[in-house]
């Protein structure tokens, strides 16, 4: 257990709604990452923040989008759902920008 | 334009002999690797590392060699268990932390009994 914790587990959205995840990091992680998994494909970086600053973007669209707490708690938002974002997401947390990750037991999304 | 390419989608091992799943990388500035394993319906859970300044990292079963000229790493699992089947991802980054980690599309081992 990575001490990573996401909910909602699972969620069904329809196509143009919006969703909020989100992630409690684990205890001394300043760190959280959010990836998107689709299937058969390894996870791809959305985006980082670091002490409530987005510190990197993947290449997602601006109707993604994250805020990180004084907590370090995390949410990932994503505005007028499309089909393609139904995926497995993953958030992880780490120490400092550059360490290893840990990954939270992600968020199924399926946009119907 | 993928950066980390596992080529291998699936490995079937007989259980007590090696499983060697391999890894190779296109962007020279990588210098620190990972491997994630992950099972059905769970998050990738960290395995182990190597910094391109190793060209081996052993830890219990699992030994994780890179080949920098050939921009080339591979996990040695010895010996093979059912438990270890799974989805085994690597992953590449910088150590600068300028450089999200980036995963290859995973290779599913099997390993049978």
């Amino acid at each position: 257990e990575t001490g990573v914790t996401q909910s909602p587990t699972h969620l069904i959205k329809t196509r143009g709604q919006q969703v909020t995840l989100r992630c409690s990091s684990q205890s001394g992680h300043n760190t959280v990452s959010w990836y998107q998994q689709a299937l058969g494909q390894g996870p791809q970086f959305i985006f980082q923040y670091y002490r409530e600053e987005e510190n990197g973007r993947g290449n997602f669209p601006p109707r993604f989008s994250g805020l990180q707490f004084p907590n370090y708690s995390s949410e990932l938002n994503v505005n007028a759902l499309e089909l393609d974002d139904s995926a497995l997401y993953l958030c992880a947390s780490s120490p400092g920008r550059a360490s290893t990750i840990y990954f939270g037991e992600g968020s199924w999304l399926t946009v119907v | 334009d993928q950066q980390v390419k596992q080529n291998s989608p699936s490995l079937s091992v007989q259980e007590g002999r090696i499983s060697i799943l391999n890894c190779d990388y296109t962007n020279s500035m990588f210098d620190y690797f990972l491997w994630y394993k992950k099972y059905p319906a769970e998050g990738p859970t960290f395995l182990i590392s190597i910094s391109s300044i190793k060209d081996k990292n052993e830890d219990g079963r699992f030994t994780v060699f890179l080949n920098k000229s050939a921009k080339h790493l591979s996990l040695h699992i010895v010996p093979s268990q059912p438990g270890d089947s799974a989805v085994y991802f690597c992953a590449a980054t910088t150590l600068s932390g300028n450089t999200p980690l980036v995963f290859g599309k995973g290779t599913r081992l099997s390993v049978i009994a």
